[in-house]
């Protein structure tokens, strides 16, 4: 139980284009989503937190409306980079908490990884 | 807000040896610290977690202890194998609802035949 699922796991764009992530909680209903970027041999870094049915909630010095996130349902949540450029380039994961439950375990997509060329 | 400090960053181990990672944090409110093993392109997997109303927890050959009166956590691995080899990643939080993690900076495990 509780697979988080992103789609796609693999994508290459020119640069000024706008890419969307989808990230699916696939067998449980998550109230909330986070988004994470990582570079190569780094960390997880937070982007945002996606709650469904409000708007995102966003990390100091993370653009807004360049990063533009959706939460419409319980299992879906949409990462939209919008315009990117190289420096976007990076590992993008989601992960999903469990809605309703008392654990803060959070689980993660399998990430997907953006090369703007 | 949160700041996890992870060591150390690199770490080579015998198979069968032990392996023990540790973690600092900052802020006292955080009461939730998971652990995760990530292999190279791929999702980090919890292998473990611990909630500050206990001092340790162990799961096979993996354990995890915490001392909140000096903020810091330890991750040890005990008779290690090549699988055992990929980054791990302490992190903290304040827990419930959505609270976010703050990630330490990550450790590569290498476990040598």
């Amino acid at each position: 139980g509780a697979v988080v699922s992103q789609h796609p796991s693999w994508v290459i764009c020119k640069s000024g284009t706008s890419v969307k992530i989808e990230c699916r909680s696939l067998d449980f209903q998550a109230t909330t989503m986070f988004w994470y970027r990582q570079f190569p041999k780094q960390s997880l870094m937070l982007m945002a937190t996606s709650n469904e049915g409000s708007k995102a909630t966003y990390e100091q010095g993370v653009e807004k409306d360049k990063f533009l996130i959706n939460h419409a349902s319980l299992t879906l949540s949409t990462l939209t980079v919008t315009s990117a450029h190289p420096e976007d380039s990076s590992f993008y994961i989601c992960s999903a908490r469990v809605a309703g439950g008392s654990t803060d375990t959070q689980y993660f997509g399998p990430g997907t990884r953006l090369t703007v060329l | 807000g949160e700041n996890v400090e992870q060591h150390p960053s690199t770490l080579s181990v015998q198979e069968g040896d032990s392996a023990v990672i540790k973690c600092t944090y900052s802020d006292s409110a955080s009461n939730y610290f998971p652990w995760y093993k990530q292999e190279l392109g791929k999702r980090p997997q919890l292998i473990i977690d611990i909630r500050s109303n206990v001092g340790e927890k162990k799961d096979q050959r993996i354990a995890v202890t915490l001392n909140k009166t000096a903020k810091h956590f330890s991750l040890h691995i005990t008779e290690t194998q090549p699988e055992d080899s990929a980054v791990y990643f302490c992190a903290a939080s304040p827990g419930g609802g959505g609270n976010k993690l703050t990630f330490g900076t990550g450790t590569q495990l290498k476990v040598e035949l």
